[in-house]
């Protein structure tokens, strides 16, 4: 199993570009997410889903989109990139919205 | 609502000393209670967490911690660090009995560094 696999690792955006984040876990997990990690703040919720086809607002959705159109992909969309969504991106999933959660290795933006 | 204090954001130890990475939480409801850590370039891992019943809870690598409801605290100990246990740690929160994955709130996180 590969887990929960995140491309691209890197990525350098200039402001109002768009880019889509990919995220695929290959565990059959119902439950995906996406978090932001800034420095000094932990990890925040961008926007989640418990199945295909069902998503929700997290904690700081303003300024991404997603979608589930399949079980095993979520990505995040960046409609205008901003240096404020500078970042590095998480996407987590779990079999539930109760178990534990696996995380994929992380994608680095620089939005200039 | 709920929040997490994970106060400081580095500590360092000597090797083979005891570790201690302090977390005190606020919420409403009864907890759910989690530490996940972080390696270099690496994703989150879920280290320990405390649902419900014992209040000491043994995780992975010789990692354990105790839920202290009257002082709001689930304090993360290992008795003797060693190099590999360099890492970022994060504790979070969860209420119950919703228990939500969309509910867990993180704290800032501490950078462990131990020295030879």
């Amino acid at each position: 199993n590969a887990g929960v696999t995140q491309t691209p690792k890197f990525q350098v955006l200039k402001t109002g570009q768009s880019m889509t984040l990919q995220c695929a876990q290959d565990m059959n997990h119902e439950y995906m997410s996406w978090y932001r990690q800034d420095p000094g703040m932990g990890l925040r919720l961008i926007h989640y889903s418990v199945g295909a086809g069902i998503t929700d607002q997290g904690e700081v959705p303003n300024g991404y989109n997603v979608s589930r159109s399949t079980t095993e992909d979520f990505p995040l969309r960046l409609l205008s990139a901003a240096p404020s969504q500078t970042s590095v991106y998480f996407c987590a999933s779990s079999y539930s919205s109760f178990g534990e959660l696996f995380f994929g290795e992380g994608s680095r933006l620089t939005v200039l | 609502a709920q929040s997490v204090t994970q106060l400081g954001s580095h500590v360092s130890v000597s090797e083979g000393a005891l570790v201690l990475l302090r977390c005190n939480y606020s919420s409403s409801v009864p907890p759910y209670l989690f530490w996940y850590v972080q390696y270099p370039n690496q994703g989150l891992q879920l280290l320990l967490k405390y649902t419900t019943g014992a209040t000491l809870v043994k995780g992975i690598n010789g990692f354990e911690a105790e839920f202290k409801k009257s002082e709001t605290s689930f304090h993360l100990t290992k008795p003797s660090a060693h190099m590999s246990d360099a890492a970022e740690y994060f504790c979070a929160v969860s209420p119950l009995p919703v228990g939500a994955n969309s509910k867990l709130t993180f704290g800032k996180g501490i950078t462990l560094s131990v020295r030879p």
